[in-house]
């Protein structure tokens, strides 16, 4: 089963409105990453979360990560139309003396001008 | 610096041929992932390999799946004898030396599309 479930599976908000999202994971990890994906377009790194950082920032994103309940959330303030995507979690865990990405299964915003 | 580069952007087969899938990895870059992505699902990891070795194969399904990445030149994913489960968006990433952290840079991805 993935390592990430986010939730919630589509989301769809007023442009201008804040949008989370959340992530799960069974296992431990070294580091957490979120992705976004234009429909029928590659991944796009967002921003990179440390498992001994506790929240970060970048622009109108807002990440949080939580080990005790291996949860993390995305914040998008004042979302814009071109928000519009799906998103993902990525965590990154030691195995086998290199580390490994595992995603999540993504969450679908749309954004509604 | 050009970013990932993957080739072709779609590709048609008939079921039973043949896809040869490439991925020309970041400048400096010596770690190859493939990913596949089914409709509406998210990614999932197929190979991870470094020049020359394959590192894990794990999610690899364990027929008709290759994977190299030659001294020279790019990765190439083939599948073989394909059908149409294998119809999905099959994406590369590539990321610097070093296990430290490896924020990973993706491809545009290959749309296989197997009639």
């Amino acid at each position: 089963s993935q390592q990430g479930e986010e939730d919630p599976q589509a989301l769809s908000i007023q442009e201008g409105e804040n949008a989370t999202m959340n992530c799960s994971y069974k296992t431990s990890i070294n580091n957490l990453q979120w992705y976004r994906q234009n429909s029928g377009r590659g991944l796009v790194h967002l921003i990179l979360i440390r498992s001994n950082e506790r929240e970060k920032h970048s622009g109108r994103l807002r990440v949080t990560l939580d080990t005790s309940k291996k949860s993390s959330s995305l914040l998008i303030t004042a979302s814009r139309a071109a928000d519009t995507a799906s998103y993902f979690c990525a965590t990154d865990s030691s195995s086998g003396g290199y580390q490994k990405v595992t995603f999540g299964t993504g969450t679908k915003l749309q954004v509604i001008p | 610096n050009a970013g990932v580069m993957q080739n072709p952007r779609h590709l048609v087969r008939r079921r039973g041929q043949e896809a040869r899938l490439r991925c020309s990895p970041m400048k400096g870059h010596s770690h190859v992932y493939w990913y596949r992505q089914l409709p509406e699902e998210g990614l999932k990891f197929m190979v991870y390999l470094q020049k020359e070795n394959i590192i894990d194969e794990s999610g690899m399904p364990k027929e008709r799946f290759s994977a190299e990445f030659p001294k020279e030149g790019p990765s190439i994913l083939r599948i073989q004898q394909v059908v149409r489960g294998d119809s999905a968006a099959y994406f590369c990433a590539s990321s610097p030396p070093g296990t430290v952290y490896n924020e990973q840079f993706f491809g545009p991805g290959t749309r296989l599309t197997v009639l």
